[in-house]
């Protein structure tokens, strides 16, 4: 595998289930992030890692919980999630403190009925 | 807070003629990242620029970091149907607590 990796790349839950998003980052990054793409709308900046320690919580319901066992994996769990939380989300990864490029994975697309 | 203008928002053009794009803000970056997105992907990196005044290419896409460092363009010469897509713009501060701030995308459609 190269480069950044998520699963799955599609989901559809109820409001009341629990699932996790995974993120996988094979750049030797020191930074990861997740993001929310909903349509017309700019990427929404979720959750920032560096070294594993949370940096940034853009005011992100509590619904969703990120995890950062290490700064090659992220994952995201969801629970009770509400229909308006439909969307394409993305994790990303960085080397901070040198080139600041993001480089991004090809997203789960998320669907809460 | 901190915004990031692109336009257009949206643009048809002709396979062969050449796209113009840029993001301007009220505030001052020290990088400018241009991304492409397919429908169903996530972004894929194109160019990043670091200096002020700098003009990276990479192929036929051409972009460059303006002098006031609060704008950045992007052109793509002779287009093909494959240039379809969103265009992303990024902001990134990196001075304290380093930040990216996104333009909100211009969508492209190449006419064969």
């Amino acid at each position: 595998e190269t480069g950044v990796t998520q699963t799955p790349r599609h989901l559809v839950m109820g409001m009341t289930n629990k699932k996790s998003l995974k993120c996988e980052q094979h750049l030797g990054h020191n930074a990861m992030y997740w993001y929310k793409q909903s349509a017309k709308k700019p990427l929404e900046l979720m959750f920032v890692y560096n070294f594993k320690e949370q940096t940034e919580n853009n005011s992100v319901p509590s619904r969703f919980s990120p995890e950062c066992p290490n700064s090659s994996h992220l994952f995201l769990h969801l629970h009770t999630l509400q229909p308006e939380d439909s969307a394409l989300y993305l994790c990303a990864s960085s080397q901070a403190g040198t080139s600041y490029e993001q480089y991004f994975g090809p997203g789960t697309r998320l669907t809460v009925t | 807070g901190q915004q990031l203008n692109q336009s257009p928002q949206s643009m048809f053009i002709q396979e062969g003629e050449d796209v113009s794009m840029n993001c301007t803000s009220s505030s001052i970056f020290n990088t400018w990242l241009w991304y492409k997105q397919d429908p169903g992907e996530g972004p894929v990196l194109l160019i990043a620029l670091y200096k002020a005044g700098e003009l990276t290419s990479n192929g036929r896409l051409t972009a460059q970091f303006g002098i006031t460092r609060k704008d950045s363009f992007l052109n793509i010469s002779a287009s093909i149907p494959s240039d379809v897509g969103i265009y992303f713009c990024a902001g990134v501060t990196t001075s304290g607590t380093y930040k990216y701030i996104f333009g909100t995308g211009t969508r492209l459609k190449v006419l064969a």
